[in-house]
């Protein structure tokens, strides 16, 4: 298994600024997600975080809303830029162990308000 | 119509209740996970599953491939097991992404 940390838990950012949320794990990983979670909706897939290359967003998202690094095996992070009131989410770093591994973990999550 | 559905979509329990949530999906799959989300909004995975049945403490989950469906039951409910409940599953690749049922809201009350 894997066990994954998020900084910020929590954060309330004004309207125009930029967080960033870093997910860190435990061991080594081949895969790296990042999922957004708005109120009262499921999850979806942000992107994907390729280790020293550039991230694989899924249609909707956009690198200069959302820039991506993942630097190695273990840590990524995912910026929020120019933030909106739409943007108040739940954002979740997920890993797969290996790439021909179905199982899949989930961080704690970050919760993100913007006024 | 949803890839992923589930139903209910909120359950309400009485303590010691046992509860089921179910799960249906249109698309073939390599595995289906159930997951479960506290208020904070961490998730945590509860099972993955590609057939049978898997037993966890209270919890069962079992899932049917060639009638696409799954069931999480939790048996003699809690009030720590009030959470969301979602069902994910995975195509037919390794690979492939996860799609989200839109979870099942449970609450057990003492």
């Amino acid at each position: 298994s894997a066990v994954i940390s998020q900084k910020p838990s929590r954060d309330i950012c004004q309207r125009g600024t930029s967080l960033t949320i870093q997910c860190q794990v435990d061991s080594q990983v081949t895969m790296m997600f990042w999922y957004r979670q708005q109120p009262g909706q499921s999850l979806t897939l942000i992107a994907t975080a390729n280790q020293g290359s550039e991230a694989t967003y899924e249609s909707g998202f956009v690198i200069d809303k959302f820039p991506i690094s993942r630097p190695n095996l273990t840590f990524s992070t995912l910026t929020v830029s120019n933030m909106s009131p739409e943007d108040s989410s739940i954002y979740l770093c997920s890993v797969m162990l290996r790439a021909n591994s179905y199982e899949q973990y989930f961080g704690p999550g970050t919760r993100l308000t913007v006024t | 119509k949803n890839e992923v559905e589930q139903s209910p979509q909120n359950l309400t329990a009485q303590e010691g209740e046992f509860i089921t949530i179910n799960c249906s999906y249109s698309v073939g799959i390599s595995a289906l996970h159930w997951l479960q989300q506290h208020p904070g909004g961490g998730i945590v995975s509860l099972f993955m599953l590609s057939s049978g049945k898997k037993k966890h403490g209270r919890l069962i989950a079992t899932i049917n491939i060639q009638e696409k469906h799954s069931s999480l039951h939790i048996t003699a409910s809690h009030p720590r097991d009030s959470a969301v409940y979602i069902c994910a599953v995975k195509g037919g690749t390794s690979y492939g992404k996860l799609t989200f049922g839109q979870g099942t809201i449970l609450t057990v009350h003492p």
